[in-house]
């Protein structure tokens, strides 16, 4: 089946730095890709939309200057955190929708997640 | 705004018990999904129900869609200590950013010998 891979799995980076988190489909070709944000026993919660070649849709209270989103292929999102801050320590989840299936039932597949530290 | 409702939040049960998760939405939405997540990992699909009246099985694991009632259900069955994960359920917003999904809060289960 259709699978989303997400790198890295985990990082601790020191405050300040920037960190970027790659979400590749590696068997269908996804114009459309989403960024979910999930903090510690809470629900994930949408972040932005990442479109392919035009820019990304933030959600409501997302700074989209601090989430650098970046969908140059049909197969790769990015997600850049810019000058982390320890608040900005969460569980970043992307998926994508594999077009094939929109009749069948629209799977969103999910990638594994990547924990970020910022200390 | 689309809304969605997960009960109950936390849940304990003994093995070999059934119990049932509700999801309540508030909008009109003719696609829902339950997902399991196991501690430090990703979202793993469950199911998937396109139409009112839709149920759908899976082991112990049995999710039906009412979109009259704007409720979905997933029903766990004789449970054992494996299901024990946190479970959501989530609803496609047509009105929000192409298709995202809204998220319920979540139902904690613990399955206990």
């Amino acid at each position: 089946g259709a699978v989303v891979s997400q790198h890295p799995s985990w990082v601790i980076c020191k405050s300040g730095t920037s960190v970027k988190i790659e979400c590749r489909s590696l068997d269908f070709q996804a114009t459309t890709m989403f960024w979910y944000r999930q903090f510690p026993k809470q629900s994930l919660m949408l972040m932005a939309t990442s479109n392919e070649g035009s820019k990304a849709t933030y959600e409501q209270g997302v700074e989209k200057d601090k989430f650098l989103i970046n969908h140059a292929s049909l197969t790769l999102s990015t997600l850049t955190v810019t000058s982390a801050h320890p608040e900005d320590s969460s569980f970043y989840i992307c998926s994508a929708r594999d077009p094939g299936t929109v009749i069948v039932g629209e799977k969103l597949f999910f990638g594994s997640g990547t924990q970020l530290s910022v200390l | 705004e689309l809304k969605v409702e997960q009960n109950p939040l936390f849940l304990s049960m003994q093995e070999g018990k059934n119990y049932t998760i509700y999801c309540n939405y508030s909008t009109t939405s003719d696609r829902l999904y339950w997902y399991r997540q196991d501690p430090g990992k990703s979202l793993e699909s469950l199911f998937v129900l396109l139409s009112n009246g839709a149920v759908k099985q899976e082991g112990r694991l049995m999710a039906s869609l009412d979109t009259k009632a704007r409720l979905s259900t997933l029903h766990i069955t004789a449970a054992v200590h494996d299901l024990s994960a946190t479970y959501f359920c989530a609803v496609t917003n047509y009105g929000g950013s192409q298709g995202n999904l809204i998220f319920g809060k979540g139902t904690k289960l613990s399955v206990k010998p």
